[in-house]
């Protein structure tokens, strides 16, 4: 079973509308990043997150850790086809479980149409 | 600046074929990785290693072989292809253990066992 969650699975939305993408653990995460991947290629780094409650932003995305550590989103305002691709988050599990593993959640696939 | 480098980017082999898909990275991180991405599993560790001479098991070790002989490479051997070795393998790196920053990742390998 994947110890990181994300939801919905899957995404279309029409240009323009905001969204949200969720991630969600049932253990506490020591650090929380969040990719992305266009179709075929590598993937790019977004976000890390840290401390409960900590928002980040670029451009228009925004992602959130909540107070507990065990649950991310992430949002897009105005989306642009440019916006689409797999978006994928992944949690440190170090130390606090005394693994190095850094693992990621299944993966949300975002289409954007016109 | 080269990052991570991986080696071959496509590779097609027989069951029960042997085969090594090599990583590289100039940064001087210390932290190496392995995944492997298949459709709708996003991207689950295989091994990884906390620096030369240390290697352990991810979330899907078994069939797959890793050493770390240098700080630079992080090869990862297959002994014995079998057709559920079929994925799209990412080496990834990062400065050191645990929540230390973001994860770089290479292009990806394509590797289809038939």
């Amino acid at each position: 079973s994947q110890e990181l969650e994300q939801s919905p699975q899957s995404l279309i939305v029409q240009e323009g509308k905001n969204l949200t993408i969720n991630c969600t653990s049932s253990k506490t995460l020591y650090g929380l990043y969040w990719y992305k991947q266009k179709y075929g290629e590598g993937l790019i780094f977004l976000m890390m997150l840290q401390k409960g409650g900590e928002e980040k932003s670029h451009e228009k995305i925004t992602a959130k850790l909540d107070e507990k550590k065990q649950q991310s989103s992430l949002h897009i305002t105005a989306s642009q086809p440019s916006h689409a691709g797999i978006y994928l988050c992944g949690a440190d599990m170090w130390p606090r479980y005394n693994t190095d593993k850094l693992i990621f959640g299944t993966g949300t696939r975002l289409q954007v149409f016109p | 600046n080269a990052g991570v480098t991986q080696t071959p980017k496509f590779q097609v082999l027989k069951t029960g074929q042997s085969m090594t898909l090599q990583c590289a990275q100039d940064m001087n991180h210390e932290y190496m990785s392995w995944y492997r991405q298949d459709p709708g599993m996003g991207l689950r560790l295989i091994h990884y290693s906390v620096g030369a001479g240390i290697t352990d098991q991810g979330e899907v070790p078994n069939g797959y072989n890793v050493s770390r002989s240098t700080t630079e490479d992080f090869p990862l051997r297959l002994l014995s292809a079998a057709p559920s070795q079929t994925s799209v393998y990412f080496c990834a790196s990062r400065f050191d253990r645990g929540n230390t920053g973001e994860l770089f990742f290479g292009e990806g390998s394509r590797l289809t066992v038939l």
